[in-house]
């Protein structure tokens, strides 16, 4: 149990495109999802965090503008990078906890692999 | 000093060998430890979740909390090319605004050559 899927696995887009990002919980409703990122070598940073039925809250640094995030039902969250540049190339990661406390283990999906040429 | 320490590696072992990975941390408010494994382009797996001090076994993993020293371990008996990874520890605190906020270590990328 706890599946979280993540679609696409990989992308390639041109600079100035804008990319979504795909999050759901298989077999489990999800009212705050959680979206990281990864640069190499380097561990989770954590983006922003999705609210079902709500604003995401983003952590301080996070242009918000340039990330939107929108999580329109109990089991999907999606990430759109805005106007792509190069810089952001880079390893993202979503996450959810199937339990109900806050201190449950999360469940990551397989990440999404961006490429800005 | 930063919230969470861990040793980026890179650890090389034998196949057979026992693996002992570490994380230090700073914050006392911590009391939920976790260790998650990534493969190479992949989301991180959760493997062991334990709560306060004390170990947990399942099958070849074992988790230590120590939290009077504020140090975590996870133990890997009898490796496996298959354990080839990078190990995430993570934690998080107790009931309140931001607790459920992991924080994650760096990670230390394992490899085990048969």
């Amino acid at each position: 149990g706890a599946v979280v899927s993540q679609h696409p696995s990989r992308v390639i887009c041109k600079s100035g495109t804008s990319v979504k990002i795909e999050c759901r919980s298989l077999d489990f409703q999800a009212t705050t999802m959680f979206w990281y990122r990864q640069f190499p070598k380097k561990s989770l940073m954590l983006m922003a965090t999705s609210n079902e039925g709500s604003k995401a809250t983003y952590e301080q640094g996070v242009e918000k503008d340039k990330f939107l995030i929108n999580h329109a039902s109990l089991t999907l969250s999606t990430l759109t990078v805005t106007s792509a540049h190069p810089e952001d190339s880079s390893f993202y990661i979503c996450s959810a906890r199937p339990g109900t406390g806050d201190n449950s283990p999360l469940h990551f999906g397989n990440g999404t692999r961006l490429t800005v040429t | 000093q930063k919230e969470v320490e861990q040793d980026p590696g890179p650890l090389s072992v034998p196949e057979g060998a026992i693996v002992s990975l570490n994380c230090t941390y700073s914050n006392s408010a911590f009391q939920y430890f976790m260790w998650y494994r990534q493969y190479s382009r992949k989301g991180p797996e959760l493997l062991m979740y334990t709560y306060s001090s004390g170990n947990k076994e399942d099958g070849r993993f074992t988790a230590q909390v120590d939290k009077s020293s504020k140090y975590i371990s996870l133990f890997i008996r009898d490796s496996q090319p298959s354990d080839s990874a990078t190990y995430l520890c993570a934690m998080s605190g107790h009931s309140g605004a931001g607790s459920y906020q992991l924080t994650f270590g760096k990670g230390t990328k394992l490899s085990v050559i048969p």
